[in-house]
């Protein structure tokens, strides 16, 4: 199985872009997810197939995905997206699913 | 809209096996297109896979969790399960259930999540 990593931690101001990033391997030939978790609750997919955002997920929120990596913009922060963010892919070599560790977003 | 509901102890003793069952509503669990998967989530960290079930019935699973764990779907009650056996503290954890889509691989809905412990 194959390993995402993500950055621990970043900060935004409020009403400026973030960008969290996501690399491994399987990124190359599988589609990336994206995961805003907030303390308490079950996650919630905000961004699937590199940038398809669901019913009812801000058009702030919008990813891409280049080689073995994938990233999440928050473009205009609001402080409701303070959260954890978790991205995910499936090894097509196993079709094992794999999270990242997460990124932790601050809203300054 | 689909509901996925966790259900089952929510206190294991070390050793014993932990049995968790997942309700479908609002939908059939014999829809083509999706898998069913669980995730656990131990306190204070990150989301772990643990595995999945496709319509077909094939499963695949989490390599560290080795031959611990089965996932099985109950048509007949529109529900799935996981079983997670010779558990430890290691493994009390927060575990959703979910469906992920098989178009993209995404986990479109989730449950509200069961907060199982292992403990004497």
């Amino acid at each position: 199985s194959s390993e995402l990593t993500q950055d621990p931690a970043v900060s935004v101001a409020l009403g400026q872009t973030v960008r969290i990033t996501c690399q491994g391997d399987s990124l190359r030939d599988s589609y990336a997810s994206w995961y805003q978790q907030k303390p308490g609750q079950a996650p919630v997919l905000v961004i699937s197939n590199k940038d398809n955002r669901p019913s009812g997920i801000p058009d702030r929120f919008s990813g891409s995905s280049s080689g073995n990596a994938a990233s999440l913009t928050i473009t205009g922060a609001q402080a409701e997206d303070e959260a954890d963010y978790y991205c995910n892919s499936r090894d097509s070599n196993d079709n094992h699913y794999v999270f990242g560790p997460g990124t932790r977003v601050t809203v300054l | 809209q689909l509901q996925l509901q966790e259900s089952g102890s929510g206190l294991v003793k070390p050793s014993q096996t932990l049995s968790l069952t997942c309700a479908v509503s609002g939908g059939s669990i014999s829809s083509g297109g999706y898998s069913w998967t669980w995730i656990r989530q131990p306190p204070g960290k990150g989301l772990e896979w643990t595995g999945n079930i496709y319509h077909s019935g094939t499963t695949y699973y989490n390599p560290s969790l080795k031959s611990r764990v089965t996932i099985s779907v109950d048509r007949s009650k529109n529900q799935f399960s996981l079983k997670l056996s010779s558990v430890t503290a290691a493994d009390t954890a927060v575990y959703y259930c979910a469906r992920i889509r098989v178009v993209d691989d995404a986990f479109d809905i989730w449950g509200q999540g069961k907060m199982v412990t292992v403990s004497s």
